[in-house]
């Protein structure tokens, strides 16, 4: 069965300092990989994907995730994170089913000090 | 575009009440779903649709039944509710792209309905 592991629940940062949340799946065929941001009382929006070709994806927000096939990663990294970026950050899976259906990680919280 | 709708906001209910959620979207999409998201579990799949008139379970269908009988619509409903099934609740949409292989792109996400069941 696919399953979605972060492996950071909650991470407390200062400003200005660097980012980097993991996320691991287990699946063996083709997958997409997306990562969602859910910030205080909001509902999830999308920060970036992966479908295919080059495995560096850059988001929104100068966030960037890269996907590592070979141990089954797809990491979120943000070189100078901002207070602004406290929120809680989903890792999800969709394998090749017909559905569309995301398996979601459990989540890592970020708080950013001032 | 309003994008994904989801009504009410609020709800609470007492054990062995009824609701129903209403998810509503205007973007056209063949595919909704259902979610719950409670403290350190993530999002976990209730069920969801792939077109109109179509349903199926999803990760945690117990206790809920849905339909989707309007392309645009998809409603989530509690016959008896017990405590359990506090949580928030959201609703997404999708929609897939034909090229060389199906892609199913991201979903679109409602604000949630927070539900307390007393």
């Amino acid at each position: 069965a696919q399953s979605v592991s972060q492996h950071n629940h909650h991470v407390i940062l200062s400003e200005a300092a660097s980012l980097e949340l993991g996320c691991n799946y287990s699946y063996g065929g083709t997958v997409n990989l997306f990562w969602y941001v859910q910030y205080p009382g909001q509902h999830l929006q999308l920060l970036l994907k992966y479908f295919s070709g080059d495995p560096l994806v850059k988001g929104i927000k100068g966030f960037e995730a890269e996907f590592i096939k070979s141990k089954f990663s797809f990491n979120l990294r943000k070189p100078s994170v901002q207070w602004s970026d406290t929120a809680e950050y989903f890792c999800a899976v969709s394998g090749s089913s017909n559905t569309g259906k995301l398996i979601f990680g459990q989540g890592t919280t970020l708080q950013v000090k001032p | 575009n309003a994008g994904v709708t989801q009504t009410p906001k609020f709800r609470v209910l007492k054990t062995g009440q009824s609701m129903t959620l209403l998810c509503a979207q205007d973007m056209n999409h063949e595919y909704m779903y259902w979610y719950r998201q409670d403290p350190g579990m993530g999002l976990r799949l209730i069920h969801y649709s792939v077109g109109e008139g179509t349903t199926a379970k999803g990760e945690v269908p117990d206790g809920y039944n849905v339909s989707r009988l309007k392309k645009q619509n998809f409603l989530l409903g509690l016959e008896s509710a017990a405590p359990s099934q506090t949580s928030v609740y959201f609703c997404a949409s999708s929609y897939s792209t034909s090229g060389r292989a199906l892609y199913y792109n991201e979903q679109f996400f409602g604000p949630g309905t927070r539900l307390t069941v007393l």
